[in-house]
């Protein structure tokens, strides 16, 4: 089983659309969270950190199920700006150490 | 302004070749990371250094090698022995905030074999 896993996408969606990724990772012990954006031939971009009580930062809510293991990042309205790649980090544990997930691919369409 | 910054954006290599990808990083962090990624796949981690003078192998290390001798910098060099390096590499930085960790990552460098 991998350490994080995302489903690959692509998510079709209008504009306006809401739309929301999971994310699940194995290791009970990670401890800390992160959702990042990644343009086509770009490098990867926090989009937001992922706190235990959840967050939000305008259009885009974060939230963590520590009992089932999993990410989720809930984009409203969605924009043909999102579209992207989103990727889910996981920090398992150890001094700094971040794995990252295939990521999931986001198509916003007019 | 702080940044990471990688070079070169493109680089070209011949067979049997050895060549170097340059990274460096003015936010102070202790850690550093490099990062492969081929096309509609995930990055894997090929090396890190959580210190100077210190690194440890990633998932992919094999015709890789690294050196850590100054904080800000952390070059990677791409042997003759990698047999398929064309890729996107990805060079990362990160330090402790909050409590958690997140990473701040280079444009990248396309290198190709020609």
């Amino acid at each position: 089983r991998k350490e994080v896993e995302q489903d690959p996408g692509p998510f079709n969606v209008p504009e306006g659309a809401t739309v929301a990724f999971n994310c699940t990772y194995s290791n009970s012990a990670s401890q800390s969270f992160f959702w990042y954006r990644q343009d086509c031939r770009k490098e990867p971009k926090l989009l937001m950190s992922v706190y235990s009580s959840g967050n939000e930062d305008g259009r885009f809510t974060a939230q963590l199920n520590r009992a089932s293991q999993y990410i989720s990042l809930l984009i409203r309205d969605s924009k043909l700006s999102d579209s992207a790649t989103y990727l889910c980090v996981v920090n398992n544990g150890g001094f700094q150490k971040l794995v990252f997930g295939t990521g999931t691919r986001l198509l916003v369409s007019p | 302004d702080g940044g990471i910054t990688q070079s070169p954006k493109y680089l070209f290599r011949k067979e049997g070749q050895n060549v170097t990808l340059s990274c460096e990083q003015n936010l102070n962090h202790d850690a550093m990371y490099w990062y492969r990624q081929d096309p509609g796949q995930g990055l894997r981690l090929i090396y890190y250094s959580q210190i100077v003078n210190d690194f440890q192998k990633g998932d992919i290390a094999e015709g890789y090698s690294v050196s850590r001798e100054k904080k800000e910098s952390f070059p990677l060099t791409v042997t003759s022995a990698q047999k398929n390096p064309t890729a996107f590499y990805l060079c990362a930085s990160s330090s402790r905030r909050g409590g958690g960790t997140e990473a701040f990552f280079g444009q990248g460098t396309r290198l190709t074999v020609v």
